[in-house]
């Protein structure tokens, strides 16, 4: 069983502030961390996929990072605005090419 | 264009009823297709996926079952529903040899009383 965890599980932050919150994988048989927001009353959507150790993705005001020889990857979001509240959900895919998905973390942008 | 769509979006059943939740997928040949649970408090939860026709492979053993009777088609069954049922459904389609990035359906609320 693939253990793949998020932290934190919640978080509620002000409007403009940055924000940051972590994934961690196992750090064998990596081949893809994938990062994706679910809003509420929506499908989740992709926001990055990534492959390679030392990757950064950014879309926005919002960016990763992934550390495949430590297993863990970061998801920050600068200036937060209400519009981001939603649940993060990092999913890992190793040799099976299946994802395993983690808990999520929610986040509350506070106007 | 690629669309996903599922359906029914919300269903009240009693133990013991059948199921069945569809999904179809447009715009779009060969995919792979995905069944995913989310329990309350918890993550997605892998529970079917397909690589094509009458090809199904099962991650939880569970008294669920899944069907893909045509390319784009994948389909959520089970004879008798459990309490432990009750959950948010999800269906998937990702492209054939890519880095595995999923599209979703809508979602499909089943309480089982």
């Amino acid at each position: 069983i693939l253990n793949v965890e998020q932290s934190p599980q919640s978080l509620h932050v002000q409007e403009g502030d940055s924000t940051n919150f972590t994934c961690s994988f196992p750090s064998s048989n990596f081949y893809a961390l994938h990062w994706y927001r679910w809003e509420t009353a929506k499908s989740p959507e992709a926001l990055f996929v990534m492959t390679l150790n030392g990757d950064e993705k950014k879309k926005g005001r919002i960016s990763a990072t992934l550390n495949t020889k430590e297993g863990y990857s970061y998801l920050y979001i600068k200036g937060s605005q209400p519009e981001d509240s939603a649940t993060y959900l990092c999913a890992f895919t190793g040799s099976a090419r299946q994802l395993t998905f983690g808990s999520g973390t929610q986040l509350t942008v506070l106007p | 264009s690629q669309t996903i769509h599922q359906w029914p979006a919300t269903l009240v059943q009693p133990v013991g009823s059948p199921l069945s939740l569809e999904c179809t997928v447009e715009g779009t040949s060969n995919p792979n297709l995905y069944w995913y649970r989310q329990a309350a408090g918890r993550g997605l939860q892998l529970l079917f996926y397909s690589v094509g026709i009458g090809q199904i492979s099962s991650e939880v053993p569970q008294n669920l079952s899944a069907s893909r009777p045509q390319d784009r088609q994948f389909i959520l069954s089970s004879k008798k529903l459990l309490l432990s049922d009750s959950g948010f459904y999800l269906c998937a389609w990702s492209r054939q040899g890519h880095t595995g990035e999923l599209f979703f359906g809508e979602g499909s609320r089943l309480t089982v009383l």
